[in-house]
């Protein structure tokens, strides 16, 4: 089966301009995570969506990240404006729903964001 | 609050040699455990689960709820062992992990 797809894979901004990313979740996978990885430091959960329904937004930073999964299909993650902190591995990913809870889930290659 | 520590940014042995990844964790309720690995460009993805209890790749990991660890262990190191390993944790509530801040495992031959 194809696996989570993300686009753009790298993404070199100045502080204040806005960018976008987007995912591809595995056909079928009801719930999609954007996770963001500081160099040196673990994925930190940004939000997790239930097919278009927002689970978890508890450490999106909201003043200037939002996300959206319209048709709880793809998912797009904007930044607006974007800080010198922002720099990270953007990842993606997906899950399905097994007996006792969600399965595992997949990773995508993830966006690499520099803001300088 | 959930934490999951990983004392080791890195880890380096020779190829034959037993690899021991610690992990401990904090968390008030019954967690579910998990390992992944990233090998060099690919994928972040699932090496094992605590509930699976299975060996995959060589590698077990035993939950110990008394002392909240769960130790990844290897008898005998591969070189293409090599890559970043990163325990998690997850919540029965929201489901979502909590990753630690990762191992990095080097095996020289």
């Amino acid at each position: 089966e194809a696996g989570v797809a993300q686009s753009p894979r790298y993404k070199i901004i100045e502080k204040r301009q806005s960018v976008a990313f987007w995912c591809n979740p595995i056909s079928g996978h009801a719930t999609l995570y954007w996770y963001q990885q500081i160099l040196g430091q673990g994925p930190k959960l940004l939000i997790q969506f239930q097919n278009n329904g927002v689970v978890d937004d508890s450490q999106l930073p909201k003043d200037r990240f939002s996300a959206e999964r319209l048709k709880g299909v793809d998912s797009t993650l904007k930044i607006q404006p974007a800080k010198l902190e922002d720099s990270a591995v953007y990842l993606c990913a997906s899950s399905s729903w097994a007996s006792g809870g969600l399965d595992e889930q997949y990773f995508g290659p993830g966006t690499r964001l520099t803001v300088t | 609050a959930q934490r999951v520590t990983q004392p080791e940014k890195l880890l380096s042995v020779f190829k034959g040699a037993p690899v021991e990844l610690k992990c401990n964790y904090s968390y008030s309720g019954s967690p579910e455990l998990f390992w992944y690995v990233q090998y060099s460009r690919q994928r972040l993805q699932l090496l094992l689960r605590h509930i699976s209890r299975e060996s995959i790749k060589g590698f077990t990991a035993d939950l110990n709820k008394g002392e909240t660890s769960f130790h990844l262990k290897k008898p005998f190191a591969q070189e293409e062992d090599s890559a970043m390993y990163y325990c998690a944790l997850r919540d029965t509530g929201f489901q979502k992990l909590v990753f630690g801040t990762g191992t990095r495992l080097l095996v020289s031959p």
